[in-house]
């Protein structure tokens, strides 16, 4: 069964040290999503992403945060100068289409920013 | 603004029993809503969805039950076995946008 694969599972960075989130979404899926989750809360949403742009961010995806897609296969977040409440689970999901599809997520990459 | 309201945050049940979360929304332009199960250190895996159109969807021993005019929505785990014991969680999404989760219920089945 198709899945989407994030490495590393665990990153242990340092305040104000970049994080680079590396994620492969299912293969025929156009649709890409970061979202995170702090340790017992809800998960929000960050940035979606399709045809090489951002299609629409939250309040939480400042200037801190990009993503890229530089290859055809890859999906990356890029976390530029970390804070510790930057600590959280990171989720990448991918969907076939847009509008009411499954989107479907990978396991996470945990950060931990000391 | 919390776009989706969801209770219990905890939940303990037999084994055999029936587990029921409830969600809330405001958001009337929601028209996909989606129950995601999350084990520890895993990932959210849908588990079942609704659309608007319909009144109720079964799928083996879970249900979701929509009432369209209040925007509520639940989801019944019917004949609750410990290897339910999950975070579910809710969401909302309103045509090509994001999805917005609920606060997430920790059931746990006990045997």
């Amino acid at each position: 069964e198709p899945e989407v694969t994030q490495t590393p599972s665990h990153q242990v960075t340092q305040m104000g040290q970049e994080v680079i989130l590396r994620c492969v979404p299912i293969s025929n899926h156009l649709y890409f999503y970061w979202y995170r989750q702090i340790l017992g809360q809800k998960v929000e949403f960050l940035v979606s992403f399709y045809n090489n742009e951002i299609s629409e961010k939250s309040e939480i995806f400042d200037d801190q945060f990009s993503v890229e897609r530089p290859d055809g296969s890859n999906f990356t977040l890029k976390i530029r100068s970390t804070k510790l409440e930057d600590s959280a689970m990171y989720f990448c999901a991918s969907s076939e289409m847009a509008a009411n599809t499954e989107a479907f997520f990978g396991q996470g990459t945990r950060l931990t920013v000391v | 603004q919390q776009q989706v309201k969801q209770s219990p945050q905890s939940l303990i049940v037999q084994k055999g029993g029936i587990s029921i979360i409830n969600c809330a929304y405001e958001n009337t332009a929601f028209d996909y809503f989606p129950w995601y199960q999350q084990f520890p250190g895993k990932g959210p895996a849908l588990l079942i969805a609704i659309r608007p159109d319909v009144s109720e969807k079964k799928e083996g021993r879970f249900t979701i039950s929509f009432n369209k005019s209040a925007k509520q929505f639940s989801l019944h785990i019917m004949d609750s076995q410990p290897g339910d014991s999950a975070t579910y969680f809710c969401a909302a999404m309103a045509g090509a946008n994001n999805l917005f989760f609920g606060t997430g219920t920790r059931l746990t089945v006990i045997p």
